[in-house]
């Protein structure tokens, strides 16, 4: 079936650098996009969305970037910081059961060394 | 502001056993979801609740697993027998209406193992 997925699944960077996660889906009729954070022992935690009619949205230290014609999504974390080692979600929602469906890929645990 | 609540956090049994988690959503969310997460993986569906009628449930094991949300209110989620493979984390979550474009909250989750 169609899902979401991840390029790489962990990533370590040097405190103060910027992070960029990538992930990449294949359902092509998906226009709401979201990351999540999750914390060891803590359920996933909302950062920031996009919806398809948008290539790119920033929050505080984040951005996403969306490109539809490759299907691909990215999170970039701009000064990043201890408290940003987590492992980060991506996930797309379907439309299913009457409703929308949130479907989350595996995940990319970030390392942020000191 | 309350966030998800869920109970018990942590729960070991023995395989063929029962077993029951508890939900309270973020006061005046209709939706209500039910997700299990394995280890390294990303949260599943299990079930989702507007208000109390169960509108997707089509990834709910039927025969092992049940959930209800009574009152529209909280929910629980049922294991009864338990299997080796049913060790996971079981997440509840809520959010104000369906989730296309509406920030989900989880709960911390309730861990358990089955043994």
């Amino acid at each position: 079936g169609e899902s979401v997925g991840l390029h790489l699944p962990t990533l370590s960077v040097q405190e103060g650098d910027n992070s960029i996660i990538n992930c990449a889906y294949s359902n092509s009729a998906s226009d709401y996009f979201i990351w999540y954070k999750q914390e060891s022992g803590k359920g996933p935690q909302f950062i920031i969305d996009i919806r398809s009619n948008m290539d790119k949205r920033q929050g505080q230290r984040v951005t996403v970037l969306l490109n539809k014609t490759v299907k691909h999504l990215s999170l970039q974390i701009a000064a990043t910081q201890p408290g940003d080692s987590a492992v980060y979600f991506c996930a797309e929602d379907q439309r299913g059961g009457g409703g929308f469906k949130t479907i989350f890929g595996a995940g990319t645990r970030l390392f942020v060394k000191a | 502001e309350a966030g998800v609540v869920q109970s018990p956090r942590y729960k070991i049994i023995e395989k063929k056993q029962p077993v029951a988690f508890w939900c309270n959503p973020i006061s005046g969310h209709n939706t209500l979801y039910w997700y299990r997460q394995n280890l390294g993986q990303g949260p599943e569906l299990l079930i989702r609740y507007e208000n109390e009628e169960a509108v997707d449930d089509s990834q709910l094991p039927k025969d092992r697993f049940s959930a209800e949300r009574l009152k529209g209110v909280d929910s629980t989620l049922k294991i009864q027998p338990a299997e080796l493979g049913d060790s996971a984390v079981y997440l509840c979550a809520s959010s104000f209406g369906e989730s296309s474009g509406n920030t989900i909250y989880f709960g911390e989750g309730s861990w358990l193992t089955v043994v």
